[in-house]
């Protein structure tokens, strides 16, 4: 089955202390993303990922970090969490980043409180 | 990536009415795809729209393309309370933009 799982689906942590959000895919697809979702602001890119060993920002990349070692795997970093990274975070995959690809499958998403 | 404005961004129907919402874009688009995202749950692909007044049918959802390209809509006719949710309308990324998805609109159902 075609699937982007990411984990944990839930984390309550404290303000410093460092977490990894992992996100892997089984499609072999090339490209991967990281998106947070607060109420009001919708859906926005954090980091993506053309390739392995190709990451760039997003439109929302401070406080985070990402890599790409293998293809399946896109692990979203937080070095220092804050209080205003509390939100719902998704992770994607598509064949293609642009109007080649036919769709974007998403995680089931992680909801991150920092206290 | 390329921007799109989507409306409205909030509706609340009774059960049974019909809902649309609307995506319109200054330029002309390549393609649009549309996502659908349940309360709790995360996006999931409805659909692409490829060819200038494209019109597709998914059971009571109608999407269209407009001629020109740059705008494009879904209705829900008769809608029921599994329609709940959030309905993104989303333009090709710009090479490795990436998809840009936006508020949305939100459809809130009242029984």
């Amino acid at each position: 089955e075609a699937q982007v799982t990411q984990n944990p689906r839930y984390l309550i942590t404290v303000t410093g202390k460092k977490l990894t959000v992992t996100c892997s895919q089984n499609m072999n697809h090339e490209y991967m993303s990281w998106y947070r979702q607060d109420p009001g602001l919708g859906l926005r890119q954090i980091y993506y990922s053309m390739n392995v060993e190709v990451t760039d920002k997003g439109d929302v990349p401070e406080g985070y970090k990402v890599s790409r070692k293998e293809k399946r795997n896109f692990p979203l970093i937080l070095e220092s969490p804050s209080p205003n990274q509390t939100s719902l975070y998704f992770c994607a995959s598509s064949l293609f980043p642009d109007s080649r690809s036919t769709e974007a499958f998403f995680g089931q998403g992680t909801r991150l409180t920092v206290v | 990536g390329q921007q799109v404005m989507q409306i409205p961004q909030y509706q609340h129907v009774q059960e049974g009415e019909d809902f649309t919402t609307y995506c319109n874009s200054s330029t002309t688009l390549s393609n649009i795809q549309w996502y659908k995202q349940r309360p709790g749950g995360h996006p999931v692909f409805l659909i692409q729209l490829v060819k200038s007044g494209e019109v597709k049918k998914q059971k009571r959802l109608t999407f269209q393309f407009g001629e020109a390209k740059k705008n494009s809509s879904l209705h829900i006719t008769a809608t029921q309370t599994t329609d709940v949710g959030t309905y993104f309308c989303v333009p090709p990324g710009g090479g490795a933009d990436g998809l840009t998805f936006g508020k949305g609109t939100h459809l809130i159902i009242q029984p």
